[in-house]
């Protein structure tokens, strides 16, 4: 059973970049369309973007400017880059894969608060 | 981009009772890229339902339903464990959105 775990800072000070990784396990890293999605408080789930193990991906335009995010297939990981962060960035970011048949996302990690603030 | 209105915000019912909850597109959404996700408080949103199809593991008392733009999910009989937010989310046309949320409590 596949299995996602993010990692990276708690806290990312306003101009800087957030970055956050998810670790795969348990699954192969070619068999989804893997999404970072993030959860402001009080606010709906919003999409941050897509990659696939081939590299290609797909951004929400609303964050496009700023976001990058990008693969490891030996690492068995995928990352998300957000630079030039404001406290509206603040939120908790998950992880997530929609597998290759489009059967929703059927696999989440725990989630990740990242809080931005000097 | 196309905006999801979910309704009610709030469902306040007994266990036992049916549970009927709306998610409305603003354009036109391939009912096959409409997934329904349940979240319990300080955890990650769990598939349900994605077109009218169940997730693996998911229980048969959820099922869900399209008409044009409109999305149904319905739990024929709440248990303990159902009480959480429901979220509708479309991924047929980028950007990839998700409806504000349903509540479902315990009355």
């Amino acid at each position: 059973q596949v299995q996602l775990q993010e990692s990276g800072p708690g806290l990312v000070k306003p101009s800087e970049t957030l970055s956050l990784t998810c670790t795969v396990s348990g699954g192969s890293i070619t068999s989804y369309y893997w999404n970072w999605i993030r959860q402001p408080p009080g606010k709906r789930l919003e999409w941050i973007g897509f990659i696939y193990y081939s590299g290609s991906t797909d951004y929400n335009p609303s964050l496009k400017s700023r976001v990058t995010i990008s693969v490891d297939t030996f690492k068995n990981q995928f990352s998300l880059k957000l630079n030039s962060v404001t406290a509206a960035d603040t939120a908790v970011y998950y992880c997530a894969g929609l597998g290759l048949r489009k059967y929703g996302m059927d696999v989440w990690g725990q989630g990740t608060t990242v809080t931005v603030s000097s | 981009e196309i905006v999801l209105t979910q309704s009610p915000g709030t469902l306040s019912l007994s266990p036992g009772e049916r549970a009927t909850l709306s998610c409305r597109a603003s354009q036109s959404v391939s009912s096959s890229y409409l997934a329904w996700y349940q979240q319990r408080p300080g955890q990650a949103p769990r598939l349900l339902i994605y077109g009218t199809s169940r997730a693996t593991g998911i229980p048969d008392r959820f099922s869900g339903s399209a008409s044009g733009t409109n999305f149904t999910l319905t739990i024929s009989r709440l248990e303990p464990e159902d009480f959480a937010v429901y979220f509708c989310q479309q991924y047929g046309r980028s950007p990839w959105t998700f409806g504000q949320g349903t509540k479902v409590e315990i009355k």
